[in-house]
């Protein structure tokens, strides 16, 4: 595997299910992100982690849980579900984040696309 | 604080025809800024990416953004499409000093035979 994968790529769930999302980065970053990408609307960012600790967390429900074991790996817990959660659910890394100069492209995986019913 | 305007939401082109995609952005401080491309059903591809030096900035897939400061403007253009070149895309700015990617909504292009 190479890159940024995540799992599942497409999850159906109902509003009193819970489910995890995965993401794992094989290119030996440092940082990882969440982000939501609903129809219409401009990404946004959900979770950041550098070296597994928590640095930025935008105002998200409680109903989201994100968990980072290790730099490698990220997790997305979800739990009591609302339809308007129906997203894309795209996992990021970078060498690093916020770093005051230098290279900030962040790669990305492929998504997962939730559907709550 | 950073904000980002993509000025036109879908593009519609012939194939071989030129296109720009619009950029505007906002930022009191030095920024750097990018565009990403993204295929249906895929994640996000970065296309280029403006840190410094010269304002034309070329990137993958024959495409290439000029930075305009004064204009605070970061358009992307491509001098002849394909039909491949359909997708989704994507102008993000981030502060110079370290700072979050802060994302436009997007541009839908779409290129006709």
């Amino acid at each position: 595997e190479t890159g940024v994968t995540q799992t599942p790529r497409h999850l159906v769930m109902g509003m009193t299910n819970k489910k995890s999302l995965k993401c794992e980065q094989h290119l030996g970053h440092n940082a990882m992100y969440w982000y939501k990408q609903s129809a219409k609307k401009p990404l946004e960012l959900m979770f950041v982690y550098s070296l597994e600790e928590r640095v930025e967390n935008n105002s998200v429900p409680s109903r989201f849980s994100p968990e980072c074991p290790n730099s490698s790996h990220l997790f997305l817990h979800l739990h009591t579900l609302q339809p308007e959660d129906s997203a894309l659910y795209l996992c990021a890394s970078s060498q690093e984040v916020w770093v005051g100069t230098g290279d900030y492209e962040q790669y990305f995986g492929p998504g997962t696309r939730l559907t709550v019913t | 604080a950073q904000s980002v305007t993509q000025l036109d939401s879908q593009v519609p082109v012939f194939e071989e025809a030129p296109v720009e995609l619009r950029c505007n952005y906002s930022s009191s401080v030095s920024v750097y800024l990018f565009w990403y491309v993204q295929y249906p059903n895929q994640g996000l591809q970065l296309l280029l990416k403006y840190l410094s030096g010269s304002t034309l900035v070329k990137g993958i897939n024959g495409f290439e953004a000029e930075f305009n400061k004064s204009q605070t403007s970061f358009h992307l253009r491509k001098p002849s499409v394909h039909i491949s070149d359909t997708a989704e895309y994507f102008c993000a700015v981030s502060g110079g000093q370290g700072g979050k990617l802060i994302f436009g909504q997007g541009t839908e292009l779409s290129v006709k035979p």
